[in-house]
């Protein structure tokens, strides 16, 4: 079956640097590749949406990457702010109606 | 326009009770999903409905857990005889369509099982 990691451990970086996020998946090979950010107590909202024939999607101070060969996606925040403190989420389309989150990674930005 | 909404926002509830959550997606939107996030984990999938068609129920974790919606609108999700491994967020989400397109999230119903 479908399997997404995602970095555990917190990641703590100052303002102004630039958050980097990674979201492993093995098995099967989406068409499409998601990132969600959650506050606490509340549902994740929609970031950025990357196909397989997409290397790189950016919006703002976003910028996603999805390399196929690695199986892996990286989520960059540049000139990070302490607003930007969350949880990011990793999802993927299975093939068939469900989409796969992975757990999330806690980002904290000190200012 | 109005977002997704769920309701209620917290229940508590007695071991054994019978509980039904309730999800309004977003007008329009044929796609709706139910996840379940336990305290300090991911989402895990339920189930996913698109338009008239079979649901995927796929993801229940037991035959305690069952869900409906009228055509594409109110989805309700029931979970029978409840037990404490039950509490957790029950979040619902609707999208546009199937496949590629993205998931707008409700605020969750926080279930609490005594």
């Amino acid at each position: 079956s479908q399997k997404i990691e995602q970095n555990s451990e917190a990641l703590n970086i100052q303002e102004g640097k630039t958050a980097t996020l990674t979201c492993n998946y093995t098995n099967y090979s989406p068409a499409y590749l998601q990132w969600y950010r959650q506050d606490p107590g509340r549902g994740p909202v929609f970031l950025l949406l990357i196909r397989e024939n997409e290397k790189e999607k950016r919006k703002e101070r976003l910028k996603v990457t999805f390399d196929t060969t690695l199986k892996q996606s990286l989520f960059h925040i540049t000139a990070s702010q302490p607003a930007d403190s969350a949880t990011y989420l990793c999802a993927l389309e299975t093939g068939g109606f469900k989409t796969i989150f992975g757990a999330g990674t806690r980002l904290f930005v000190k200012a | 326009g109005a977002g997704v909404s769920q309701s209620p926002s917290n229940k508590v509830t007695e071991k054994g009770k019978d509980v039904e959550l309730r999800c309004d997606p977003i007008s329009g939107h044929t796609a709706l999903y139910w996840y379940r996030q336990r305290l300090g984990q991911g989402l895990e999938f339920l189930i996913y409905f698109q338009g008239n068609s079979a649901p995927d129920k796929s993801g229940l974790p037991s035959d305690r857990f069952s869900a409906e919606r009228t055509g594409e609108s109110v989805s309700t999700l029931t979970i029978q005889r409840t037990q404490q491994e039950d509490s957790a967020v029950y979040l619902c989400a609707s999208s546009l369509a199937q496949g590629s397109y993205e998931q707008y999230f409700g605020p969750g119903t926080r279930l609490t099982v005594t």
